[in-house]
């Protein structure tokens, strides 16, 4: 049974970075690929970014995100981390990770099991 | 703006049964890509409910069904009962964008 425990919450001023760790225990972790999704106060969930710790050049990124994310895998702590540069207000939101389940063929048909508890990441002057 | 429409909101009374759409377009659900459904209750992470339109993982109740057609996917939950209370999602995968998309998510209530 695949668990995933995320770093503890995090204040930070706008204009620097923020970087959210999320381990996972159970499982094979470089079997599975893990991807990122936030949620902003009282807002939906948005998908950010993926990567395959088996094959980290393996990554894919949401437009929106594309020059502020960065993902990594550490396949010896079994640890995924997000970071996310030139922070704003609007980057204030709850950053969970999630493993990713195959579904048929191709990544795009997959969905998330288990998300890890949620870091929440306030930014503020 | 959500690329995937959900209804803000739907009520039911206890063992009512009750359903929220996830609209899309030829570009995600129309085309072809699988639509996944969560459900998140206060104060939690989201927990999957169905996986391909209507599988439903091991340990979730045969009252929530999921169903497709067209570039239209609906999440139905039948014998409401008050821990339905949550917000739901649905997921699918959109070829313009290039990644996922979430439904705006709706808010169950139970009455």
């Amino acid at each position: 049974q695949v668990q995933l425990v995320q770093s503890g919450a995090e204040v930070k001023k706008p204009g620097s970075s923020v970087k959210v760790s999320c381990k996972a225990s159970g499982g094979t972790f470089s079997s599975y690929a893990i991807s990122w999704v936030r949620q902003a106060p009282g807002q939906g969930l948005e998908w950010m970014a993926r990567i395959v710790p088996i094959v980290d050049i393996e990554q894919k990124f949401a437009q929106k995100f594309q020059d502020r994310v960065t993902i990594t895998a550490d396949r010896s702590t079994s640890t995924a981390y997000m970071e996310l540069s030139s922070l704003t207000s609007e980057d204030t939101a709850v950053y969970y990770c999630a493993r990713e389940r195959s579904g048929r063929g191709s990544w795009a048909y997959n969905w998330f099991d288990p998300w890890g508890q949620g870091t929440l990441v306030t930014v503020s002057s | 703006q959500s690329v995937l429409t959900q209804p803000p909101s739907v009520s039911g009374a206890p063992g009512q049964r009750v359903t929220i759409s996830c609209t899309g377009s030829s570009s995600n659900i129309g085309a072809g890509y699988d639509v996944h459904w969560y459900q998140q209750l206060p104060g939690t992470a989201p927990k999957v409910l169905i996986y391909g339109h209507i599988n439903r993982p091991s340990g979730v109740p045969d009252r929530f069904s999921g169903s497709k057609s067209g570039t239209s996917a609906s999440l139905a939950i039948t014998g409401l009962q008050a821990e339905d209370e949550a917000d739901y999602y649905c997921q699918s995968y959109d070829i313009r964008l290039s990644g996922w998309v979430f439904g705006g998510g709706t808010k169950v209530t139970v009455l």
